[in-house]
């Protein structure tokens, strides 16, 4: 079965703090994504990659960074977490071009205080 | 740059009454199109999708889509609704040749036994 597994379901952080969140897939998908999903505003992408070490810029990248140093694993950083940053985090991943079906995980809850 | 917009937010339904919820995309071009489905406590998941040929498309538990090019829509229908179909339910559109995959704010179904 394949699989979208991130590292932390839930996280509380202070403010200030850097964070990391780990997403890793089995799927030998080129593509991976970082989303956020907010009430009343669906899912935003943040980064996405199409290969490792590339990434580009999604609708919010300001205040993430992102590394895609192996193929199955995409990280995402918020280098100094703020309260506007607490967020359900999607990962998700696709093969390139064809399908682009994402598969996605289960989220990681970040709340910054 | 391409946008979806979903225009009920929130839907409540009986049982047995007909479903359509509206998606609308920016993009002129080729475009694929997908509806995803969260179920309460669930990752989200591929409902049905659009790439090419009949623009009648088919998906699990009797959802069907149909892309009108001409309206730039990609509406979501079901004939009768059941409990289990209480959801968030998200169209999303691929254009060009990027991989980037842009959503709607999302629709709550809640159906009402």
């Amino acid at each position: 079965d394949v699989k979208v597994t991130q590292s932390s379901r839930y996280l509380v952080k202070r403010t200030g703090e850097k964070v990391f969140l780990e997403c890793v897939q089995d799927m030998d998908h080129e593509n991976m994504f970082w989303y956020r999903q907010d009430p009343g505003l669906g899912l935003r992408l943040i980064y996405f990659s199409y290969d490792v070490k590339m990434k580009e810029k999604g609708d919010i990248p300001e205040g993430y960074s992102v590394s895609r140093e192996k193929k199955e694993r995409f990280s995402l950083i918020l280098e100094s977490a703020s309260t506007n940053q607490t967020s359900m985090y999607l990962c998700a991943s696709s093969l390139r071009g064809g399908a682009n079906v994402l598969t996605f995980g289960a989220g990681s809850r970040l709340t910054v205080l | 740059a391409q946008s979806v917009s979903q225009h009920n937010h929130h839907v409540i339904l009986s049982e047995a009454a007909s479903l359509e919820l509206g998606c609308n995309y920016s993009y002129g071009g080729t475009v694929n199109l997908f509806w995803y489905v969260q179920y309460p406590g669930q990752h989200l998941q591929l409902l049905l999708k659009y790439f090419s040929g009949d623009p009648l498309v088919k998906g699990i538990k009797g959802f069907e889509a149909e892309f009108i090019k001409s309206k730039f829509s990609f509406n979501l229908r079901k004939p009768s609704v059941q409990w289990s179909d209480t959801a968030e339910y998200f169209c999303a559109v691929i254009s060009g040749g990027y991989q980037k995959v842009t959503f709607g704010i999302g629709t709550k179904l809640q159906v009402i036994p």
